[in-house]
């Protein structure tokens, strides 16, 4: 049991660029999201999805798309990367139900947009 | 949409010491509020969460109050340890939604003194 894969690890994009981050998990979880952590900013959620086949914008949605086609995958995509948004992301997921349950989290991507 | 406040943003105790986190929201609807824990280099995880028909809520060295009239929520850690030390966020959501979008405090770096 892997949990919450992300990958990958470390990556440099130049402006402008696209890219996709990948999110895995294996505990058959409903709800999938994004989040992406600057200094002094906390976690911020960019998007997520509570079903295969559905997803919704958080705070920060501008410049990032997703999408769910399987319970266990959730990639989010840069599609023109700006340095705005070097930053660590994370993935994170939790079972279904009403919410309020335990995020697991993915071990983070560091990304630098030069 | 939701606010989430947490201060200090640095905190600083010696071995043995008590910490005290608060953090304040803006949405009286919320009704879930976790507290997550990330060490150095590290995913943030669960360390303690609690309800709004709740008021107070422990597990061993650590222990979260709520204030559903003043909107506040603090987290309490007795006996401090090095290994306590880590930034910590508070998040709070509405779980009736069925968004289940947390928002985030933007951290508090805890550095126990040995």
């Amino acid at each position: 049991n892997a949990g919450v894969t992300q990958t990958p690890k470390f990556q440099v994009l130049k402006t402008g660029q696209s890219m996709t981050l990948q999110c895995a998990q294996d505990m058959n979880h409903e709800y999938m999201s994004w989040y992406r952590q600057d200094p002094g900013m906390g976690l911020r959620l960019i998007h997520y999805s509570v079903g295969a086949g559905i997803t919704d914008q958080g705070e920060v949605p501008n410049g990032y798309n997703v999408s769910r086609s399987t319970t266990e995958d959730f990639p989010l995509r840069l599609l023109s990367a700006a340095p705005s948004q070097t930053s660590v992301y994370f993935c994170a997921s939790s079972q279904g139900g009403r919410g309020g349950e335990k995020l697991f989290f993915g071990s983070g991507t560091q990304l630098s947009v030069l | 949409g939701e606010n989430v406040e947490q201060h200090p943003s640095t905190l600083s105790v010696q071995e043995g010491d008590s910490a005290v986190i608060k953090c304040t929201y803006s949405d009286s609807a919320s009704n879930y509020f976790p507290w997550y824990k990330q060490e150095l280099g590290k995913r943030p995880q669960l360390i303690i969460d609690i309800r709004s028909n709740v008021g107070e809520k422990k597990d061993q060295r650590i222990a979260v109050t709520l204030n559903k009239t003043a909107k506040h929520f603090s987290l309490h850690i007795t006996e401090t340890q090095p290994e306590d030390s880590a930034v910590y966020f508070c998040a709070a959501s509405n779980v009736d939604t069925g968004r289940r979008a947390l928002t985030f405090g933007s951290g508090t770096r805890l550095q126990v003194q040995p």
